[in-house]
C-alpha cells in the first residue's frame, strides 16, 4: 500500500485532456514539493514535473502539474498515443521523526490512449 | 551529459547479500547539493525508493528496509554502492540508480536499471 494514492488507471482519446490525481497527507504533499514521472513500457522512469509545476527542459508544455493542500494532479492536454505509459507521483515524507524525511512514490497510474 | 549505469549480479540466492554498483558520469558527488539514489521496481509493480546519498555523505534510507540497506559513495571512482542483506524472493526487481539535486529536481536522470532475481 503506497503512502501516496493514485488511481490505478486512466484513459482518454487523442486530443483530449486527462488528469491524474495523487492524494497524500500533511506530512508529504501537504508540506513538500510533488514530483511526477513518466515510465514508458520497458523503460526507466523520466522526470516530467518537479517542484509541483516545473517542467525540466525538453518536457512538452502539454504536461502540467498542480498542487492543492494534500493532493496534486498531473494534467496532459492534447493527448497523444505516445503518452501511453505509467505515471507516478512522488514526494518527501516527514512522518518518521527523529529520522530524516524519506522519499515516497505513489502506486502509479496506467494511462491508456484509446 | 549525465549518465548512470547499474551493475551487479543478475541472480542471487535467498539469504545472500546483494551488492549493486552505480557508475556515473557528467557530474561529481563532491559537488554541493548533488545526490544519487536507488529505486527498485518488482515486475509489474510500482516504484519503491530504497536509499539516497548526498555529496556531504548524508544518507537516507527507506524506513521499511533500513535495517538491510547500506549506501556508500566513492567520489574518486564516480560510483555509489548499495548493499542489501538477507535477500528474499520478494526482492526480485529491477534496480535503478538516479541523480538528484537537493531542493530542486529529484531523480532527474536515471540509469537503465538492472534486473535482480532472487531464487535458489
Amino acid at each position: 500500500q503506497s503512502v501516496l494514492t493514485q488511481p490505478p488507471s486512466a484513459s482518454g482519446t487523442p486530443g483530449q485532456r486527462v488528469t491524474i490525481s495523487c492524494s497524500g497527507s500533511s506530512s508529504n504533499i501537504g508540506s513538500n514539493y510533488v514530483y511526477w514521472y513518466q515510465q514508458l513500457p520497458g523503460r526507466a522512469p523520466k522526470l516530467l514535473i518537479y517542484r509541483n509545476n516545473q517542467r525540466p527542459p525538453g518536457v512538452p508544455g502539454r504536461f502540467s502539474g498542480s498542487k492543492s493542500g494534500t493532493s496534486a494532479s498531473l494534467a496532459i492536454s492534447g493527448l497523444r498515443s505516445e503518452d501511453e505509459a505509467d505515471y507516478y507521483c512522488a514526494a518527501w515524507d516527514d512522518t518518521t521523526p527523529p529520522d530524516p524525511p524519506n522519499w515516497v512514490f505513489g502506486g502509479g497510474t496506467k494511462l491508456t490512449v484509446l | 551529459q549525465i549518465t548512470l549505469k547499474e551493475s551487479g549480479p543478475t541472480l542471487v540466492k535467498p539469504t545472500q547479500t546483494l551488492t549493486l554498483t552505480c557508475t556515473f558520469s557528467g557530474f561529481s558527488l563532491s559537488t554541493s547539493a548533488v545526490g544519487v539514489g536507488w529505486i527498485r521496481q518488482p515486475p509489474g509493480e510500482a516504484l519503491e525508493w530504497l536509499a539516497l546519498i548526498y555529496w556531504n555523505d548524508d544518507k537516507r534510507y527507506s524506513p521499511s528496509l533500513k535495517s538491510r540497506l547500506t549506501i556508500t559513495k566513492d567520489t574518486s571512482k564516480n560510483q555509489v554502492v548499495l548493499i542489501m542483506t538477507n535477500m528474499d524472493p520478494v526482492d526480485t526487481a529491477t534496480y535503478f540508480c538516479a541523480h538528484s539535486i537537493v531542493g530542486a529536481t529529484a531523480f532527474d536522470y536515471w540509469g537503465q536499471g538492472t534486473l535482480v532475481t532472487v531464487s535458489s
